[in-house]
C-alpha cells in the first residue's frame, strides 16, 4: 500500500522565483492538504483540496496557490519567493469526512536564497 | 482561534525511565485530537486519534489520554528508538479538516 509521496525532496530557489511542489496521496484517499513547517515549529495549514477545488485555507497570502488533478494528486505553487518561505512543505492525504486521519508525506525541503 | 500548547519543549530520559508529555488545547468544538511522531527531516508519522474526553489509546510503549482541556502522551519504559519530536494537533469545527499543531516536544532517550 503506497503511502503519500512528494517531489522533489529538496529544492533551492532565489528570491522572486516561482516553485511548484508535487504530491501523490495515499492509495484510496481523495483529499489533500498542504502544510508549511518552519525549523523548530509545528506544521501550519496552508489549504485543502477536495474534488479539484480549494475547500479550506489558512492564513497564507495569495502567492500560495494549488491545484488538484482528477487522479487526486496535487500541486502547491508559490510565486515571488521570499527568504521567509524557506521551510519543509508537507502534504497530507485523507478520506473526505469529518474525523478522518491525515497521513503525511516525507516533505519537500525548500531553501530560498 | 484554535490553540495548542505542548510541554515540555524538550525532555531527556534514561532508557526505562517513564514520563508523560502534555498537550493543552483551546478549541470550540473539538472534532479530534491527533498525536504524531516526527523524526528529523521527515514527515510526521501518525500515532493516535482521540475524539472525546475519557478516551484512551495504546500502542506498544505509548498511551494517549484525553480530557476536556488537555491530552497526555505517556511513555512507559522508553527505548533510544523512541527519540523523536512528538506533535499534538487539534481539529476544530467546520467543513474542512484543518489541523492546528503545537510546536512539539523533543524527546531524547539515552542508554
Amino acid at each position: 500500500d503506497a503511502g503519500v509521496t512528494q517531489s522533489p525532496t529538496h529544492l533551492i530557489k532565489t528570491r522572486g522565483q516561482q516553485v511548484t511542489l508535487r504530491c501523490s496521496p495515499k492509495s484510496g484517499h481523495d483529499t489533500v492538504s498542504w502544510y508549511q513547517q518552519a525549523l523548530g515549529q509545528g506544521p501550519q495549514f496552508i489549504f485543502q483540496y477536495y474534488e479539484e477545488e480549494e475547500r479550506q485555507r489558512g492564513n497564507f497570502p495569495d502567492r500560495f496557490s494549488g491545484h488538484q488533478f482528477p487522479n487526486y494528486s496535487s500541486e502547491l505553487n508559490v510565486n515571488a519567493l521570499l527568504l521567509g518561505d524557506s521551510a519543509l512543505y508537507l502534504c497530507a492525504s485523507s478520506l473526505r469526512g469529518l474525523q478522518e486521519t491525515q497521513y503525511f508525506g516525507p516533505g519537500t525541503r525548500l531553501l530560498v536564497l | 482561534e484554535d490553540q495548542v500548547t505542548q510541554s515540555p519543549e524538550a525532555l531527556r530520559l534514561q532508557e526505562g525511565e517513564s514520563s508523560s508529555l502534555n498537550c493543552s488545547y483551546t478549541v470550540s468544538g473539538l472534532r479530534g485530537l491527533f498525536w504524531y511522531r516526527q523524526d528529523p527531516g521527515k514527515g510526521p508519522e501518525f500515532l493516535f486519534t482521540l475524539y472525546s474526553a475519557g478516551e484512551e489509546k495504546e500502542k506498544e510503549r505509548l498511551k494517549a489520554t484525553l480530557t476536556k482541556k488537555e491530552s497526555f502522551l505517556h511513555i512507559t519504559a522508553p527505548k533510544p528508538e523512541d527519540s523523536a519530536t512528538y506533535l499534538c494537533a487539534v481539529q476544530g469545527p467546520g467543513g474542512g479538516n484543518k489541523l492546528t499543531f503545537g510546536t512539539g516536544t523533543q524527546l531524547k532517550v539515552e542508554l
